[in-house]
């Protein structure tokens, strides 16, 4: 089954304590992206990346980090988490390397830094 | 870069009245928009989606048109029903290594 396959789902922690939420795709999909959700502002791009060791800030980089040694993956770092980094992520992906293609979603992870 | 604004922030209709949400953009040469529907606790999934070489598309009772000179587009939903309650994202695109710009949301309440 074609997925974008995000974990954890909820992650619980504490200011400071470095995490990695991860993000995989079976699709073969060149693009892959990192959005934040929260409540009346929408889906903010974190990072996004339009292939394998290419990856570009979006809206709201500033505490997180992004790598995208290979196709498939695309994890999500908070090296020192903050409560303002309490949000809904979305891990995304889509085909042949550009933005104008359906964008396929991961569950979600619900992240709550205390 | 592109912004887009998408307005109402929330909307109640009647079930089976029509309801409609309208976005704007700034980027004249963004040419792909599409429309995501998430559902409570649910991922956003696309619904629709049209290019700037087409003025409108329909799927069933949903429908999308776009004004290029006015840089706005709207989805349409009519003989609404209680499933199409939800969050609807509008988002844009320009060609090239441009990332898809998402409005903030508008939560759609359709009132049995």
């Amino acid at each position: 089954e074609a997925q974008v396959t995000q974990n954890p789902r909820y992650l619980i922690t504490v200011t400071g304590k470095k995490l990695t939420v991860t993000c995989s795709q079976n699709m073969n999909h060149e693009y892959m992206s990192w959005y934040r959700q929260d409540p009346g502002l929408g889906l903010r791009q974190i990072y996004y990346s339009m292939n394998v060791e290419v990856t570009d800030k979006g809206d709201v980089p500033e505490g997180y980090k992004v790598s995208r040694k290979e196709k498939r993956n695309f994890p999500l770092i908070l090296e020192s988490p903050s409560p303002n980094q309490t949000s809904l992520y979305f891990c995304a992906s889509s085909s042949r390397g550009r933005t104008s293609e359906k964008l396929f979603f991961g569950s979600g992870t619900q992240l709550s830094v205390l | 870069g592109e912004n887009v604004e998408q307005h109402p922030s929330t909307l109640s209709v009647q079930e089976g009245d029509s309801a409609v949400i309208k976005c704007t953009y700034s980027d004249s040469a963004s040419n792909y928009f599409p429309w995501y529907k998430q559902e409570l606790g649910k991922r956003p999934q696309l619904i629709i989606d049209i290019r700037s070489n087409v003025g409108e598309k329909k799927d069933q009772r949903i429908a999308v048109t776009l004004n290029k000179t006015a840089k706005h587009f709207s989805l349409h939903i009519t003989e609404t029903q209680p499933e199409d309650s939800a969050v609807y994202f509008c988002a844009a695109s320009a060609p090239g290594n441009t990332p898809l710009v998402f409005g903030k949301g508008t939560r759609l309440s359709v009132i049995a």
